[in-house]
């Protein structure tokens, strides 16, 4: 089946540091999806990709997705304590309703 | 709009015990899954239902059934609860098109077997 691997497992940065994170894939994917889980909380959606090479940015996020559409990365710039949490990427092959998801990424901000 | 809504919150079971985990959306999306959430293991699907009236196995379906009682409710059905069940389970719904796989996802079931 498809696997992703998401890198880093987990992250300590300082308040207003950049971070970045990256998924790939053993297949071909038609949609990149992020995610991000607080506490006790449901994942959210942060970014969808949906077309080879497009990038994508939602305020201080962006998010590319791989031209080969095996990989996509997730960048926060000027981290902030609210973006503590799990950043979780997802793809789909678009044909079966289902996502594949990475283990996710450990996000740790000290202020 | 609600989104997608889990019941209950908190759950703690005995071994052996049965439940029924509730999921509703008010979005009227074709696709609803059921995923666990361990430790280090990220989301795994165990159930999804890509349109009402059918469901399929995900990843990991054993100890599990589920019903899509209409197009708003999915369940999960715990028959014989055991320990390595404890997780948080979480439920989620998408449009269901094939072309739009965004999953929007409930705030989660704790559920912990002793």
């Amino acid at each position: 089946g498809q696997q992703l691997n998401q890198s880093p497992q987990s992250m300590f940065i300082q308040e207003g540091e950049d971070v970045s994170m990256n998924c790939t894939s053993s297949s071909i994917f038609n949609t990149w999806l992020w995610y991000k889980q607080d506490p006790g909380e449901g994942p959210v959606l942060l970014i969808a990709l949906y077309k080879a090479g497009e990038l994508t940015s939602n305020g201080r996020l962006t998010a590319q997705f791989g031209i080969t559409r095996k990989d996509s990365f997730l960048n926060i710039s000027a981290s902030i304590p609210s973006d503590v949490g799990i950043y979780f990427c997802a793809g789909s092959g678009g044909s079966n309703y289902k996502l594949t998801f990475g283990k996710g990424t450990l996000l740790t901000v000290n202020p | 709009n609600a989104g997608v809504t889990q019941t209950p919150k908190f759950q703690v079971l005995k071994t052996g015990q049965s439940m029924t985990l509730q999921c509703a959306q008010d979005m009227n999306h074709n696709s609803m899954y059921w995923y666990r959430q361990d430790p280090g293991m990220g989301l795994r699907l165990i159930y999804y239902s890509a349109s009402e009236g059918t469901t399929d196995k995900g990843e990991v379906p054993n100890g599990y059934n589920v019903s899509r009682l209409n197009k708003r409710e999915f369940s999960l059905r715990l028959e014989s609860a055991a320990p390595s069940q404890t997780s948080v389970y979480f439920c989620a719904s998408n449009v269901g098109t094939g072309v739009i796989d965004t999953q929007y996802f409930g705030p989660g079931t704790r559920l912990t077997v002793l």
